[in-house]
Protein backbone atom coordinates (compact mmCIF):
# COMPACT_ATOMS: atom_id res chain seq x y z
CA UNK A 1 0.00 0.00 0.00
CA UNK A 2 1.18 3.62 -1.14
CA UNK A 3 2.43 5.36 2.33
CA UNK A 4 3.01 9.33 1.95
CA UNK A 5 4.34 11.21 5.37
CA UNK A 6 4.60 15.44 4.70
CA UNK A 7 6.67 16.93 6.96
CA UNK A 8 7.96 20.99 7.09
CA UNK A 9 4.59 23.36 8.25
CA UNK A 10 4.58 25.76 10.53
CA UNK A 11 3.69 29.28 10.49
CA UNK A 12 5.42 31.99 9.14
CA UNK A 13 4.98 35.33 8.60
CA UNK A 14 3.95 37.02 5.12
CA UNK A 15 6.73 37.29 2.84
CA UNK A 16 8.54 34.05 4.22
CA UNK A 17 9.45 30.96 2.63
CA UNK A 18 9.09 27.25 3.93
CA UNK A 19 9.85 23.97 1.64
CA UNK A 20 7.48 20.90 2.82
CA UNK A 21 8.30 17.74 2.12
CA UNK A 22 6.76 14.67 1.49
CA UNK A 23 8.13 10.82 1.92
CA UNK A 24 6.59 8.16 -0.19
CA UNK A 25 6.72 4.60 -0.94
CA UNK A 26 6.99 3.59 -4.47
CA UNK A 27 7.45 5.68 -7.52
CA UNK A 28 4.44 7.32 -8.70
CA UNK A 29 3.71 10.99 -10.68
CA UNK A 30 2.84 13.52 -7.37
CA UNK A 31 1.14 16.38 -6.73
CA UNK A 32 0.20 18.96 -3.59
CA UNK A 33 -3.18 19.63 -3.01
CA UNK A 34 -3.64 22.29 -0.28
CA UNK A 35 -7.09 22.86 1.76
CA UNK A 36 -7.97 26.21 3.62
CA UNK A 37 -9.77 25.92 6.76
CA UNK A 38 -13.67 24.88 5.70
CA UNK A 39 -13.04 25.17 2.06
CA UNK A 40 -12.28 22.40 -1.09
CA UNK A 41 -9.20 20.88 -2.09
CA UNK A 42 -7.48 22.85 -4.00
CA UNK A 43 -4.71 21.52 -6.63
CA UNK A 44 -1.62 23.12 -6.11
CA UNK A 45 1.15 21.40 -8.24
CA UNK A 46 2.15 18.54 -10.38
CA UNK A 47 5.52 16.45 -11.00
CA UNK A 48 5.79 13.54 -13.58
CA UNK A 49 7.55 10.06 -12.50
CA UNK A 50 10.41 11.88 -13.94
CA UNK A 51 10.38 15.26 -12.17
CA UNK A 52 11.17 16.34 -15.55
CA UNK A 53 7.57 18.02 -16.18
CA UNK A 54 5.96 19.93 -13.69
CA UNK A 55 2.58 22.29 -13.70
CA UNK A 56 0.80 24.59 -11.14
CA UNK A 57 -1.88 26.29 -10.42
CA UNK A 58 -2.12 30.25 -11.18
CA UNK A 59 -2.62 30.92 -7.59
CA UNK A 60 1.56 30.15 -7.24
CA UNK A 61 2.79 29.71 -10.39
CA UNK A 62 6.62 32.20 -9.95
CA UNK A 63 5.89 31.82 -5.87
CA UNK A 64 6.21 27.95 -5.27
CA UNK A 65 8.60 25.19 -7.03
CA UNK A 66 7.80 21.06 -6.59
CA UNK A 67 10.47 18.78 -7.08
CA UNK A 68 11.47 15.38 -6.34
CA UNK A 69 14.34 13.30 -5.31
CA UNK A 70 13.56 10.04 -6.49
CA UNK A 71 16.83 8.27 -4.97
CA UNK A 72 15.41 9.74 -1.75
CA UNK A 73 11.75 8.62 -2.57
CA UNK A 74 11.17 12.21 -1.41
CA UNK A 75 8.91 15.34 -2.83
CA UNK A 76 9.29 18.63 -2.11
CA UNK A 77 7.21 22.33 -2.15
CA UNK A 78 9.18 25.32 -2.34
CA UNK A 79 7.15 27.77 -0.94
CA UNK A 80 8.28 31.51 -1.43
CA UNK A 81 6.51 34.85 -1.11
CA UNK A 82 4.01 33.38 1.03
CA UNK A 83 0.68 35.40 1.87
CA UNK A 84 -2.38 34.90 4.26
CA UNK A 85 -4.37 33.00 1.53
CA UNK A 86 -1.67 30.44 1.62
CA UNK A 87 -2.83 29.18 5.06
CA UNK A 88 -4.05 25.52 4.39
CA UNK A 89 -3.04 21.84 5.29
CA UNK A 90 -0.75 20.83 2.54
CA UNK A 91 -1.59 16.86 1.28
CA UNK A 92 0.78 15.34 -0.85
CA UNK A 93 -1.02 12.67 -3.05
CA UNK A 94 -0.44 10.41 -6.25
CA UNK A 95 -2.19 11.05 -9.35
CA UNK A 96 -4.18 7.89 -10.42
CA UNK A 97 -3.82 5.92 -13.64
CA UNK A 98 -0.64 7.98 -14.30
CA UNK A 99 2.56 5.90 -15.48
CA UNK A 100 4.55 9.13 -16.19
CA UNK A 101 3.29 12.22 -17.30
CA UNK A 102 0.26 13.65 -16.82
CA UNK A 103 -0.81 17.26 -16.48
CA UNK A 104 -3.99 16.35 -14.00
CA UNK A 105 -5.61 13.13 -12.88
CA UNK A 106 -7.67 12.44 -10.00
CA UNK A 107 -5.92 11.56 -6.26
CA UNK A 108 -6.14 8.28 -5.58
CA UNK A 109 -3.86 8.59 -2.44
CA UNK A 110 -3.20 11.16 0.17
CA UNK A 111 -0.54 11.91 3.15
CA UNK A 112 -2.19 12.75 6.36
CA UNK A 113 -1.10 16.61 5.40
CA UNK A 114 0.80 19.37 6.99
CA UNK A 115 -0.54 22.67 8.57
CA UNK A 116 0.93 25.87 7.27
CA UNK A 117 -0.24 29.23 8.99
CA UNK A 118 0.99 32.42 7.10
CA UNK A 119 0.52 35.49 9.72
CA UNK A 120 1.90 38.41 11.19
CA UNK B 1 -11.14 28.69 -15.19
CA UNK B 2 -13.85 26.04 -15.04
CA UNK B 3 -16.09 26.81 -12.00
CA UNK B 4 -17.59 23.87 -10.36
CA UNK B 5 -20.43 24.14 -8.18
CA UNK B 6 -21.89 21.93 -6.20
CA UNK B 7 -25.55 21.30 -4.58
CA UNK B 8 -26.88 21.42 -1.78
CA UNK B 9 -24.23 22.65 0.35
CA UNK B 10 -25.59 20.65 3.38
CA UNK B 11 -28.26 17.37 3.40
CA UNK B 12 -29.64 16.58 6.38
CA UNK B 13 -30.53 12.37 5.65
CA UNK B 14 -31.79 9.26 8.08
CA UNK B 15 -29.89 5.80 7.83
CA UNK B 16 -31.27 3.79 4.85
CA UNK B 17 -32.45 7.57 3.03
CA UNK B 18 -31.42 7.45 -0.64
CA UNK B 19 -29.49 10.80 -1.11
CA UNK B 20 -28.07 12.59 -4.36
CA UNK B 21 -25.76 15.02 -4.47
CA UNK B 22 -25.37 17.24 -7.67
CA UNK B 23 -22.24 18.98 -9.43
CA UNK B 24 -22.39 21.45 -11.94
CA UNK B 25 -19.89 22.55 -14.30
CA UNK B 26 -19.09 25.76 -16.14
CA UNK B 27 -18.04 24.15 -19.39
CA UNK B 28 -18.63 20.47 -21.07
CA UNK B 29 -15.83 18.31 -19.29
CA UNK B 30 -16.85 15.20 -20.68
CA UNK B 31 -16.99 12.74 -18.18
CA UNK B 32 -13.45 13.88 -16.19
CA UNK B 33 -15.32 13.96 -12.67
CA UNK B 34 -14.38 12.58 -9.64
CA UNK B 35 -16.01 11.88 -6.11
CA UNK B 36 -14.31 12.33 -2.71
CA UNK B 37 -15.33 11.72 0.32
CA UNK B 38 -14.19 13.38 3.90
CA UNK B 39 -14.69 12.98 7.09
CA UNK B 40 -12.68 15.28 9.97
CA UNK B 41 -9.44 15.65 10.56
CA UNK B 42 -8.68 13.13 7.63
CA UNK B 43 -7.95 13.53 4.15
CA UNK B 44 -10.29 12.62 1.35
CA UNK B 45 -10.71 9.83 -0.02
CA UNK B 46 -10.73 8.81 -3.84
CA UNK B 47 -14.40 7.27 -4.63
CA UNK B 48 -15.01 7.50 -8.23
CA UNK B 49 -13.70 8.61 -11.60
CA UNK B 50 -14.46 9.50 -14.93
CA UNK B 51 -17.81 10.36 -13.42
CA UNK B 52 -19.08 6.72 -12.63
CA UNK B 53 -16.29 4.38 -11.74
CA UNK B 54 -16.15 2.94 -8.92
CA UNK B 55 -12.76 2.73 -7.21
CA UNK B 56 -11.92 -0.86 -5.49
CA UNK B 57 -13.25 -1.65 -1.98
CA UNK B 58 -16.09 1.24 -2.35
CA UNK B 59 -19.50 0.01 -1.57
CA UNK B 60 -22.14 -0.81 -3.88
CA UNK B 61 -24.34 1.92 -2.54
CA UNK B 62 -22.32 4.93 -4.03
CA UNK B 63 -22.97 5.20 -7.76
CA UNK B 64 -22.10 8.39 -9.91
CA UNK B 65 -23.73 9.35 -13.26
CA UNK B 66 -23.61 12.01 -15.53
CA UNK B 67 -21.49 13.82 -18.71
CA UNK B 68 -20.76 17.44 -20.09
CA UNK B 69 -21.67 20.12 -17.10
CA UNK B 70 -24.11 18.10 -14.89
CA UNK B 71 -22.93 15.06 -12.58
CA UNK B 72 -24.45 13.45 -9.77
CA UNK B 73 -23.57 10.98 -6.75
CA UNK B 74 -26.02 8.32 -5.65
CA UNK B 75 -25.97 6.92 -2.19
CA UNK B 76 -28.79 4.65 -2.49
CA UNK B 77 -28.97 3.33 0.91
CA UNK B 78 -27.47 5.46 3.46
CA UNK B 79 -25.30 4.12 6.58
CA UNK B 80 -23.97 5.79 9.85
CA UNK B 81 -19.97 5.49 7.91
CA UNK B 82 -21.43 7.88 5.16
CA UNK B 83 -22.10 11.04 7.07
CA UNK B 84 -19.41 12.74 5.77
CA UNK B 85 -18.51 16.06 3.46
CA UNK B 86 -18.18 14.74 -0.48
CA UNK B 87 -16.20 17.03 -2.59
CA UNK B 88 -16.49 16.92 -6.83
CA UNK B 89 -13.35 17.56 -8.77
CA UNK B 90 -13.22 18.27 -12.42
CA UNK B 91 -9.70 17.28 -14.15
CA UNK B 92 -10.23 18.15 -17.59
CA UNK B 93 -8.61 21.09 -17.79
CA UNK B 94 -6.22 21.02 -14.93
CA UNK B 95 -8.33 20.54 -11.55
CA UNK B 96 -10.66 22.55 -9.89
CA UNK B 97 -13.40 21.10 -7.07
CA UNK B 98 -16.43 21.94 -5.66
CA UNK B 99 -17.55 23.58 -2.54
CA UNK B 100 -18.74 20.34 -0.46
CA UNK B 101 -21.56 19.12 0.78
CA UNK B 102 -21.39 18.28 4.24
CA UNK B 103 -24.28 14.90 4.81
CA UNK B 104 -25.54 15.36 8.14
CA UNK B 105 -27.55 13.26 10.42
CA UNK B 106 -31.09 14.42 10.50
Amino acid sequence: EVQLLESGGGLVQPGESLRLSCAVTGFYAMAWVRQAPGKGPEWVSSISTSGITTYYADSVRGRFTISRDNSENTLYLQMNSLRADDTAIYYCATLAYCGGDCSIRPFDFWGRGTLVTVSS
Amino acid sequence: DIRVTQSPSTLSASVGDRVTITCRVSQNIDRWLAWYQQKPGKAPKFLIHQASVSESGVPSRFSGSGSGTEFTLTISSLQPDDFATYYCQQYNTYSTFGQGTKLEIK
